[in-house]
């Protein structure tokens, strides 16, 4: 019954330097997605990808990239963090048809940059 | 590009009220519109969807509205319990993937 599986929960990070946020999730969905939600903002999409070996942009996909490993898992790097990236940071997936998106999200990973 | 919006931001009621959550968007065009439920420190629980020939939808003390023509749905919470706190958000699905508006973070007071 576990869903959608984020690590890390938390993360301080310095300017500068690197991490990978990982996501998993147990239902065979196809479709997987990084999202980041920011006081006064809502969600933004980061990167998705609608099948296993393919990954797209989002709203905002500048400063990282995405690894669609296998169906199951779907991981966002961060190359050189940057303080303007302290976020929450949610993984989802579906597997509805491209009108029809009922997401299902991970717990969140809570990221600060300083 | 898709907007939607939420108002209020933050709502406080006592225990055993109804209440109504508002979320407005401003293109008409859309798929479907989802309301989710985050609690704090949580991710997102998708509560109800609307598709877009649909008018309402209900799931026990839950009813959600959709009026695509003047890009309004509401969340109609019947009997208000302490447990209903957490923050509301609605979600389009156009042709885009979908928008988030910002959420009406709810506190039910016993």
């Amino acid at each position: 019954n576990a869903g959608v599986t984020q690590t890390p929960k938390f993360q301080v990070l310095k300017t500068g330097q690197s991490m990978t946020l990982q996501c998993a999730q147990d239902m065979n969905h196809n479709s997987m997605y990084w999202y980041r939600q920011d006081p006064g903002m809502g969600l933004r999409l980061i990167y998705y990808s609608a099948s296993e070996g393919t990954t797209d942009k989002g709203e905002v996909p500048n400063g990282y990239n995405v690894s669609r490993l296998n169906k199951r898992e779907f991981s966002l790097r961060l190359e050189s963090a940057a303080p303007s990236q302290t976020s929450v940071y949610f993984c989802a997936s579906s597997d509805q048809g491209p009108t029809v998106e009922k997401l299902f999200f991970g717990s969140g990973t809570q990221l600060s940059v300083l | 590009k898709q907007e939607v919006t939420q108002i209020p931001a933050a709502l406080s009621v006592p225990e055993g009220e109804n209440l109504v959550l508002n979320c407005s968007f401003t293109d008409s065009a859309i798929y479907n519109l989802q309301w989710f439920r985050q609690d704090p420190g949580k991710g997102l629980t998708s509560l109800l969807l609307i598709q877009s020939s649909q008018r309402e939808q209900t799931s026990g003390r839950l009813n959600a509205s959709l009026d695509k023509s003047s890009g309004r749905s509401t969340l109609y919470i019947a009997a208000s319990q302490p447990g209903d706190s957490a923050t509301y958000l609605c979600a389009v699905k156009g042709f885009q993937k979908l928008v988030f508006g910002t959420g009406t973070r709810l506190l039910v007071s016993p």
